[in-house]
């Protein structure tokens, strides 16, 4: 069965204050890993995929990395705007896509 | 939002009774899809679509029905509402390209409270 793990389940920065998030899959066949970004009452927005292992996408503070079992949110030097829930998705071989449940970042000023 | 609409975004109902989410694009996306998002969970399946009349279930389809008749609009039916069934409802598309691109844009989300 295909599992997606999400660390640390929340994350409070202070502005400024570089860090990285966690997704940790299993899954037979992995087609793409898909990191989403989700605000309070609103539905996920999309971020970056990634195909194969050492793949890395950027988009202003947020890059993200691949490696055969994890991938991860590097966010620098982040701003209060960039808080948010930060969701991982993987993509089975079958098309099955599974979600992580999240990562919450809060970043104070 | 991708060009995704969901209706209603709110709404409470009682136990037993019949429920109709909708979701409307304006992408022409091919594929369509219904999930559910709870607390501690992430979103799970519940039905897609990949094509007018063309639907399957999901990872947690017990209780729900689907149709579409329309490329544009996805229909989510509850069709005896349980208090089980209070969640957030995301209607997501997606078009696979040749090339393999798999991303799905979600839209806003359906706050349903079953009482």
């Amino acid at each position: 069965e295909d599992q997606v793990t999400q660390s640390p389940e929340a994350l409070r920065l202070q502005e400024g204050e570089s860090s990285s998030l966690n997704c940790s899959y299993t899954v037979s066949g992995l087609r793409g890993l898909f990191w989403y970004r989700q605000d309070p009452g609103k539905g996920p927005e999309f971020l970056f995929t990634l195909y194969s292992a050492g793949e890395e996408k950027e988009k202003e503070r947020l890059k993200a990395t691949l490696t055969k079992k994890e991938s991860f949110l590097h966010i620098t030097a982040p701003k209060p705007e960039d808080s948010a829930t930060y969701l991982c998705a993987v993509l089975s071989g079958d098309y099955k896509l599974s979600f992580g449940a999240g990562t919450t970042v809060t970043v104070r000023a | 939002d991708a060009g995704i609409t969901q209706s209603p975004r709110h709404k409470v109902t009682e136990t037993g009774t019949p429920v109709t989410l909708r979701c409307h694009q304006t992408e022409n996306h091919r594929y369509m899809y219904w999930y559910r998002q709870d607390p501690g969970h992430g979103l799970r399946l519940i039905h897609y679509s990949y094509g007018v009349k063309d639907t399957d279930k999901g990872e947690v389809s017990d209780g729900y029905s689907v149709s579409r008749s329309k490329t544009e609009d996805f229909l989510l039916t509850l069709e005896s509402a349980t208090s089980s069934q209070t969640s957030v409802y995301f209607c997501a598309i997606s078009e696979r390209e040749a090339r393999g691109a798999y991303e799905q844009y979600f839209g806003p989300g359906t706050r349903l409270t079953v009482t």
